[in-house]
């Protein structure tokens, strides 16, 4: 059965230190994978598509890399701004347009 | 530019009763999904259209809920009879074209009393 999990569920950071998220899928055919990030009361922001193993998307402390069965989404020195929850989302097979969501990886950063 | 944008952004109704969610994406963008978002269920699929082509409705939970999409642009989701269980945030995204990225509207808190 095709599905996609993240692990943590949770995630406590001290301010600067650097972590990452995991996001595994079991999938016929990956078309895309896509990180979001959401705030409390908002929408998904998105983040990064990665759509083959071996390739790498950057944006200033969030770094998001794939392989043929997982995805990372390492953050750097984190600031408290960084607090959110971060999602993970496959397209799964390359004519199925819709995205399948992860429960997502709520990452808390104090201060 | 403009983003996705929804109507309402808070929506409290009493079992039963009918709702219409609306959705405005993004200018040019010719592909429109809808999602729901629970607690304890996470994000779902419920219906995506492209164009002109008939809508992906795959992922309607039943026949009480359908959406319609205006003259290539506006999307509207409608719940019939409306069940507690209904009760979440119902997100819409568009794209470019179908499979490119997605981007999300604010979402529409529902609240079936």
């Amino acid at each position: 059965e095709d599905q996609v999990t993240q692990s943590p569920e949770a995630l406590r950071l001290q301010e600067g230190e650097s972590s990452s998220l995991n996001c595994s899928y079991t999938v016929s055919g990956l078309r895309g994978l896509f990180w979001y990030r959401q705030d409390p009361g908002k929408g998904p922001e998105f983040l990064f598509t990665l759509y083959s193993a071996g390739e790498e998307k950057e944006k200033e402390r969030l770094k998001a890399t794939l392989t043929k069965k997982e995805s990372f989404l390492h953050i750097t020195a984190p600031k408290p701004e960084d607090s959110a929850t971060y999602l993970c989302a496959v397209q799964m097979s390359p004519n199925d347009y819709k995205l399948s969501f992860g429960a997502g990886t709520t990452v808390t950063v104090r201060a | 530019g403009a983003g996705v944008s929804q109507s309402p952004s808070n929506k409290v109704t009493e079992k039963g009763k009918d709702v219409e969610l609306r959705c405005d994406p993004i200018s040019g963008h010719t592909a429109l999904y809808w999602y729901r978002q629970s607690l304890g269920q996470g994000l779902e699929f419920l219906i995506y259209f492209q164009g002109n082509s008939a809508p992906d409705k795959s992922g309607l939970p039943s026949d009480r809920f359908s959406a319609e999409r205006t003259g290539g642009s506006v999307s509207t989701l409608t719940i019939q009879r409306t069940q507690q269980e209904d009760s979440a945030v119902y997100l819409c995204a568009s794209s470019r074209q179908v499979g490119d990225t997605q981007y999300f509207g604010p979402g529409t808190r529902l609240t079936v009393l």
